[in-house]
């Protein structure tokens, strides 16, 4: 079966660090990738999506991704995180032909120290 | 565009017992997916409706089931519900009239069974 690893689950950064959050999925096939994030009290929304094209995806509030195929990868990024990022981050995969079904990972909690 | 929206937002029920759920999607979107959260298992697909026809279902047991009307709102009924029931419901529409797209997610039900 599919699965999607994200490999912490809280990060405590400080304000201005940078951030990178791990994401891996288990699916030869093709796949469309995706990054949801939670903020407190908040419902789940969308931060970026990779399709096709470009492997580097910028979303919403600086961040990035990067889909590395090989790796089976979809890190997201970004330079200097904010105390306003303090939230839930999933990663999510749907395999091409699944309707509707996004397979998520356990998610990271990102806490930012002002 | 108003967004994703769920009635009720937090339900109490006793053991045994039946509820349904309701999802009205972003106008124009005629897909919806249901998702169960907990602490434990995480987000799970339950099922994915698409013009009044489930075109995708998760692992989960019968009891779980769905419906959408012609006008793309969907409804979820859990029958004899268990204690393991509890869980934030959250519905996500999309266009889905090819792929790939992206979901977008409402803010949930919070579902306690006592």
């Amino acid at each position: 079966a599919q699965s999607v690893s994200q490999h912490n689950h809280h990060v405590i950064l400080s304000e201005a660090a940078s951030l990178e959050l791990g994401c891996n999925y288990s699916y030869g096939g093709t796949v469309n990738l995706f990054w949801y994030v939670q903020y407190p009290g908040q419902h789940l929304q969308l931060l970026l999506k990779y399709f096709s094209g470009d492997p580097l995806v910028k979303g919403i509030k600086g961040f990035e991704a990067e889909f590395i195929k090989s790796k089976f990868s979809f890190n997201l990024r970004k330079p200097s995180v904010q105390w306003s990022d303090t939230a839930e981050y999933f990663c999510a995969v749907m395999v091409r032909g699944s309707q509707g079904n996004l397979i998520f990972g356990k998610g990271t909690k990102l806490s930012v120290k002002p | 565009k108003a967004g994703v929206t769920q009635t009720p937002r937090y339900l109490i029920k006793t053991r045994g017992q039946q509820v349904t759920l309701s999802c009205s999607p972003i106008s124009g979107h005629r897909s919806v997916s249901w998702y169960q959260q907990t602490p434990g298992q995480g987000l799970q697909f339950l099922f994915e409706y698409f013009s009044e026809t489930q075109r995708n279902k998760g692992n989960f047991p019968g009891r779980f089931s769905g419906r959408q009307f012609s006008n793309s709102r969907s409804e979820m009924n859990v029958s004899t519900l268990e204690l393991g029931d509890s869980a934030l419901y959250l519905c996500a529409s999309s266009l889905a009239n090819a792929q790939p797209y992206e979901q977008y997610f409402g803010p949930g039900t919070r579902l306690t069974v006592t």
